[in-house]
């Protein structure tokens, strides 16, 4: 199928080592973010969310850091797989209706 | 668990045709959001639909119109279609009324090709 990663800043990593993927939004008034995943030829998949009062989060191999001061966004990926290779996009939210505004995306490839 | 469903996967149209694409909801989910994803970029908000209303618009012209049905799911139209219309047409639902912070959860879309 066809990729979503195309003219995407891409990120390589050896399989075993962890990866670092930054976004950088532009509303300070975004109260909620999150990280998703997508595969090529699918729709986007959540991995991880944090809202601005916090400024870590953790999941099973993941981890979201929250900078608001310089309102940056990461995700790190401990031990990254070769299922790990897909672009990742970070979204920003305000409170109200759930209008999701997402990044312009990574493409991470996992080198075996 | 259902999760969100598209369809089709793939359609061809011509330019100044329309386009009906459809969507059902996950399971428990009540509010509906359409996305428009051109290659090689992030997905675009195009509207979101509660209680069978729109309620949020990005910026979208009036051609893109949308339906939400009392079971939930959803329909998104495009007439007077443009070339600049082709991309991948995302759905994506969730749980409004348990709190503003709930992710989106993403069908896999309608790659959308006009001629």
């Amino acid at each position: 199928g066809e990729s979503v990663g195309l003219h995407l800043p891409t990120l390589s990593v050896q399989e075993g080592d962890n990866s670092i993927i930054n976004c950088a939004y532009s509303n300070s008034a975004s109260d909620y973010f999150i990280w998703y995943k997508q595969e090529s030829g699918k729709g986007p998949q959540f991995i991880i969310d944090i809202r601005s009062n916090m400024d870590k989060r953790q999941g099973q191999r993941v981890t979201v850091l929250l900078n608001k001061t310089v309102k940056h966004l990461s995700l790190q990926i401990a031990a990254t797989q070769p299922g790990d290779s897909a672009v990742y996009f970070c979204a920003e939210s305000t409170g109200g209706y759930q209008k999701v505004t997402f990044g312009t995306g990574t493409k991470l490839q996992v080198i075996p | 668990e259902t999760g969100v469903t598209q369809s089709p996967t793939h359609l061809i149209k011509t330019r100044g045709q329309q386009v009906t694409l459809r969507c059902s909801s996950q399971s428990g989910h009540n509010t509906v959001s359409w996305y428009q994803q051109a290659l090689g970029q992030g997905p675009q908000f195009i509207f979101q639909y509660y209680r069978e209303e729109e309620n949020g618009r990005g910026n979208f012209p009036p051609r893109f119109s949308g339906l939400q049905f009392p079971n939930y799911s959803s329909e998104l139209n495009v007439n007077a279609l443009e070339l600049d219309d082709s991309a991948l047409y995302l759905c994506a639902s969730s749980p409004r009324g348990q709190g503003i912070d709930s992710p989106l959860h993403f069908g896999n879309g309608t790659r959308l090709t006009v001629t």
